[in-house]
């Protein structure tokens, strides 16, 4: 089975602390990506990544950054965490190529404070 | 980027025949199109995923026109288990063969003894 791990699934940080939230696969799929979910709103792409050191921004990138620095591990990162990023973040990842589909992650509920 | 719409929420007796229509206006040739199924506090499932006319596996139908600018996904004899939310999306292929995948917000399907 693929498996797709968040390393927390809840986290509770302060406002304008840095922060990181980490990924990984073990499928060896070139594409991963990161989303937020919030309530009324569905799932948001934040960004993604379509192989090792690439990244290209979703729909909502701002506040966020992102390092892929080895093909089974993506981390999404808070430079300074503010209370409008509370949200759960979920994490995905797909064999690159037509009609894939995405295995997601348990998800991880930040709140910030 | 193909925009999908979908009814916010729908409720089913158990054991009744569910279909679920979205709508994709602008989907694009290239396009496949995804059902997804999401439960409380996890991460989205992968469903069914079609190009045209009918597809059906152990756990659901999809049937697409000709013109491909709706789809139904077809849940058959739903139970309790099935209560959940449902996201249909439409995949982005851009040159480079990776695919990003966006979500709407999905429709809630809320499954009544």
């Amino acid at each position: 089975d693929v498996k797709v791990t968040q390393s927390s699934r809840y986290l509770v940080k302060r406002t304008g602390e840095k922060v990181f939230l980490e990924c990984v696969q073990d499928m060896d799929h070139e594409n991963m990506f990161w989303y937020r979910q919030d309530p009324g709103l569905g799932l948001r792409l934040i960004y993604f990544s379509y192989d090792v050191k690439m990244k290209e921004k979703g729909d909502i990138p701002e506040g966020y950054s992102v390092s892929r620095e080895k093909k089974e591990r993506f981390s999404l990162i808070l430079e300074s965490a503010s209370t409008n990023q509370t949200s759960m973040y979920l994490c995905a990842s797909s064999l690159r190529g037509v009609g894939t589909e995405a295995f997601f992650g348990q998800g991880t509920r930040l709140t910030v404070v | 980027l193909a925009k999908t719409t979908q009814p916010i929420s729908m409720d089913s007796y158990e054991g009744q025949e569910v279909n679920i229509t979205c709508s994709h206006n602008n989907i694009a040739t290239n396009d496949y199109i995804t059902w997804y199924q999401q439960f409380p506090s996890q991460g989205p499932r992968f469903i069914i995923q079609g190009y045209k006319t009918k597809v059906t596996n152990e756990v659901a139908s999809l049937f697409i026109p000709a013109d491909r600018k709706s789809s139904t996904l077809s849940l058959p004899r739903v139970s309790l288990s099935d209560t959940a939310v449902y996201y249909c999306l439409v995949g982005d292929l851009p040159r480079g063969g990776y695919q990003k995948v966006t979500f709407g917000t999905g429709t809630k399907l809320q499954v009544i003894p």
